[in-house]
């Protein structure tokens, strides 16, 4: 357990439905990331927070993805309008410094 | 552009046996590396890191490996054991961004 929680740890939902899932960063990192991790890929960079500003945007997080980390803590990915090319697992990651640390992923399926 | 990549994608091999999983990048910028572990359903795990001032470093059981002339990194694992069968991957960044991931490296420990 490296101390980055997430929830839920997996959702299934139909198409055109909305998810939002949750990271609980380790409580000192004041960065903190997102991922979206397919089968037999290594995860792929979504956004980027440095306390509470969202640094960087990916151009795979469409229109219909948000982000926010309101106090610079905890931090909510919302999907709208889902499609089933969005299933994956999405991970978090908090860091101090370099060294990013990951919770264990919320594993989102869409009918 | 910036990639990550794995040259085997599956490696098995005897338990006690030494394991060497390699990884290439092409980014030249990038002036941090860090592998990570992966078991199903889990989140990527730390296992090591290493500066790109750096071209080896030790931690307990794993050795990694920093080869900046050709842009190559390896992960040393010692007398591998069952409990190190995952997914292995490497990542690199720079100035505390986003990680760029490989596609990941099965090891299989057999008994």
């Amino acid at each position: 357990d490296t101390g980055v929680s997430q929830d839920p740890r997996h959702k299934i939902t139909k198409r055109g439905q909305n998810v939002t899932f949750r990271c609980d960063p380790i409580s000192e990192h004041n960065r903190l990331y997102w991922y979206r991790q397919t089968l037999g890929q290594g995860p792929e960079f979504l956004t980027y927070f440095q306390n509470e500003a969202q640094l960087e945007k990916s151009r795979l997080l469409s229109d219909r993805f948000s982000a926010e980390r309101p106090k610079g803590s905890f931090s909510t990915l919302e999907i709208q309008r889902t499609e089933q090319g969005d299933s994956a697992m999405y991970l978090c990651a908090s860091s101090m410094q370099e060294t990013q640390y990951f919770g264990p992923g919320t594993r989102l399926l869409v009918l | 552009g910036e990639s990550v990549g794995l040259h085997l994608p599956t490696l098995s091999v005897q338990e006690g046996d030494n394991s060497i999983i390699n990884c290439a990048y092409s980014n030249s910028a990038s002036d941090y590396f860090i592998w990570y572990k992966q078991e199903s359903g889990k989140g990527p795990q730390f296992i090591i890191d290493i500066r790109s001032n750096m071209d080896k470093r030790q931690g307990q059981r794993v050795t990694v490996l920093l080869n900046k002339t050709v842009k190559h990194l390896s992960l040393q694992i010692a007398a591998t054991q069952p409990g190190d069968s995952a997914v292995y991957f490497c990542a690199e960044t720079s100035s505390y961004g986003k990680l760029t991931f490989g596609q990941g490296t099965i090891l299989t420990v057999h008994p």
